[in-house]
């Protein structure tokens, strides 16, 4: 399981309550991304990363805010805008160019 | 950007037969395509791809084809097993420089012993 980690693979946290989820990656690879995955909506993508100092919102960045000050790292916050935060999140990586996307084994966030 | 319409939502065979999951494209411009599996609990995993240039692409038991001009690509598993059973799903992204995958919304496969 080397590559790509995610922590922690299981979060809880109050409503109201902003959380950080860590993505590291020591695989050398340029290109970062998140994705939020709920049942039968497959893999949605929140923000993507091609080079440090660098983010994009994806498809459905609202409620969510990224960083990208290492090329190791892309951690991703939840904030209290997010309408909907309970979700299992995914973070990838891959080197530039039309190439596998290598993926942490994911987050569980759980709002109660 | 791009939109990947993934068919069916769930599949449910017997062991040892075919198995047949069809994906659709909406931008020409896509010219990769990777397929990845996600067994229960775990990370999905590449398990193959083409590229735009090729029609076809195998890999033991699995095979993918690729329709340029249908804007459609399929997975296809044959002499399917029960560690076959997991969640599929495709993918493209747009060349030029940048790898964004845009993913279907995923199959998924139960083989039954």
């Amino acid at each position: 399981d080397g590559g790509i980690t995610q922590s922690p693979k299981y979060l809880f946290r109050k409503e109201g309550q902003n959380v950080t989820l860590s993505c590291e990656q020591n695989l050398n690879h340029d290109a970062m991304y998140w994705y939020r995955q709920d049942p039968g909506q497959g893999l949605r993508l929140i923000y993507y990363s091609q080079i440090v100092n660098d983010f994009q919102k994806g498809d459905i960045a609202e409620g969510y805010s990224v960083s990208r000050e290492k090329k190791e790292s892309f951690p991703l916050t939840v904030t209290s805008a997010q309408k909907n935060p309970t979700a299992f999140y995914l973070c990838a990586s891959s080197t530039q160019g039309a190439t596998e996307a290598f993926f942490g084994q994911g987050t569980r966030l759980t709002v109660v | 950007g791009e939109n990947v319409e993934q068919h069916p939502s769930t599949l449910s065979v017997q062991e040892g037969d075919s198995a047949v999951i069809k994906c659709t494209y909406s931008d020409s411009a896509s010219n990769y395509f990777p397929w990845y599996k996600q067994e229960l609990g775990k990370r999905p995993q590449l398990i193959i791809d083409i590229r735009s240039n090729v029609g076809e692409k195998k890999d033991q038991r699995i095979a993918v084809t690729l329709n340029k001009t249908a804007k459609h690509f399929s997975l296809h598993i044959t002499e399917t097993q029960p560690e076959d059973s997991a969640v599929y799903f495709c993918a493209a992204s747009i060349g030029g420089g940048s790898y964004i995958p845009t993913f279907g919304r995923g199959t998924s496969l139960i083989v039954h012993p």
